[in-house]
């Protein structure tokens, strides 16, 4: 199965600043690769999807990119209500998998 | 507005079984593929499976093949996921989560989360 990991696993940052979180695959995934944000009691919420397409409702501040076969989510200027945990998923190959996680915190 | 409204908490013995529900609302039931994750307490996420409403087809990872079984009811738009032979490690909140139109997606609404307990 592809193993996704997230770098780092936990980021340390001030409301304002500009966070960048990592997401590498085992192998190929295509674009097939989605960011979710994951609140305290709270469901995932999908953020980004096929790389770089932003979600219904989500704020402009949170962009994906791809280079190569890394993918990367960046939110420019944190809000108070940014810090949660990040998920990443691929969708190319069985079984859909997740990343471990990147938990951003104040 | 798409709504996946999913059945209260369960305690569970080891080896019993457990069948949780996910009613679908705000959108066309049988179009749309249903997912299965589950998140063991402070871990991530593990994909379990999918359901076809419309024609009921399933496909499990091989990890619960022989142990999960994902039904629906279309006539009242609810979708369930049993989990059978409970050990303590099944110990999670497991969520019910759209998919798209084919099969391998991405997942744009999910439930509010079910903690099962697996504890004699």
């Amino acid at each position: 199965e592809v193993v996704l990991t997230q770098s780092p696993a936990t980021l340390s940052l001030s409301p304002g600043e500009g966070a960048t979180l990592s997401c590498r695959p085992s192998q190929s995934v295509s674009n097939s690769l989605a960011w979710y944000q994951q609140r305290p009691g709270q469901a995932p919420r999908l953020l980004i999807y096929d790389g770089f397409k932003r979600a219904t409702g989500i704020p402009a501040r949170f962009s994906g990119s791809v280079s190569g076969t890394d993918f990367t989510l960046t939110i420019s200027s944190l809000e108070p209500a940014d810090f949660a945990v990040y998920f990443c998923q691929q969708r190319d190959k069985w079984p859909i998998t997740f990343g471990q996680g990147t938990r951003l915190e104040i | 507005q798409v709504q996946l409204v999913q059945s209260g908490a369960e305690v569970k013995k080891p080896g019993g079984s457990v069948k949780v529900s996910c009613k679908a609302s705000g959108y066309p039931f049988s179009g749309y593929y249903l997912h299965w994750v589950r998140q063991a307490p402070g871990q991530g996420l593990e994909w379990m499976g999918w359901i076809q409403p419309n024609s009921g087809v399933t496909n499990y990872a091989q990890k619960f093949q022989g142990g999960v079984t994902m039904t629906r009811d279309a006539s009242i738009t609810t979708a369930y996921m049993e989990l059978g032979r409970l050990r303590s490690d099944d110990t999670a909140v497991y969520y019910c989560a759209r998919g798209g139109f084919i099969p391998a997606t991405h997942f744009d609404s999910w439930g509010q989360g079910t903690l099962v307990t697996v504890s004699s």
